[in-house]
């Protein structure tokens, strides 16, 4: 079944730690799509790829970073510049047609040790 | 700048009762609007989503939503609540990026509990 698969489904942080989250796709989309979920905050644009080679910051960038070198993987590190990494994080995909829906993995949840 | 509200973070029903969860948006362009359901520790499976055309859409698990251009609103409705029915249900509007590229803008959400 094609889908996307984020990893792990729970990560924990030491202070000063980077960590990086998987997300790999087999859906042939070509946009993919990092979101963090805070109670009662909704989903919030952290960074978003159209193409491989190319990624845009989204709202809240800031003490994260992003790799697309394949089409079928996106993943995101949290960088010790975060300052309050914990959090639900969800990855999503999409063709390139914005009347489309975006497909979603489980997510990873994130917490500080 | 699209943006999404929706009216009331909880929404609490009975059983069998009819579920409604409103959703306005805005948008300085024809919308392209999407209701979300999400469980607990899961990601979000889409539940309908209007694009051109008819303005009644129907999803899945009997939900449906109208959009209602003169009101800017997306309201989602069921007729008759199942326990199944508990989650935590969003609304998205596409909007464009400063690079001119396509990205959804999510609602806060709307906490649905059925009672017994």
């Amino acid at each position: 079944d094609g889908g996307i698969t984020q990893s792990p489904k729970y990560l924990f942080r030491k202070e000063g730690q980077n960590v990086t989250l998987s997300c790999e796709q087999n859906l042939n989309h070509d946009a993919m799509y990092w979101y963090r979920q805070d109670p009662g905050q909704g989903l919030r644009l952290i960074y978003y790829s159209q193409i491989v080679n190319d990624f845009q910051k989204g709202d809240i960038a800031e003490g994260y970073s992003v790799s697309r070198e394949k089409k079928e993987s996106f993943p995101l590190t949290v960088t010790s510049a975060q300052k309050n990494p914990t959090a639900f994080y969800l990855c999503a995909s999409s063709t390139e047609y914005s009347n489309q829906p975006q497909h979603f993995g489980d997510g990873t949840r994130l917490s500080i040790l | 700048a699209q943006s999404v509200t929706q009216l009331g973070s909880h929404v609490s029903v009975s059983e069998g009762a009819l579920v409604l969860l409103r959703c306005n948006y805005s948008s300085s362009v024809p919308p392209y609007l999407f209701w979300y359901v999400q469980y607990p520790n899961q990601g979000l499976q889409l539940l309908l989503k209007y694009t051109t055309g008819a303005t009644l859409v129907k999803g899945i698990n009997g939900f449906e939503a109208e959009f209602k251009k003169s009101e800017t609103s997306f309201h989602l409705t069921k007729p008759s609540a199942h326990m199944s029915d508990a989650a935590e249900y969003f609304c998205a509007v596409s909007a464009i990026t400063q690079g001119g590229s396509e990205k959804l803008v999510f609602g806060k959400g709307t906490k649905l509990t059925v009672n017994p």
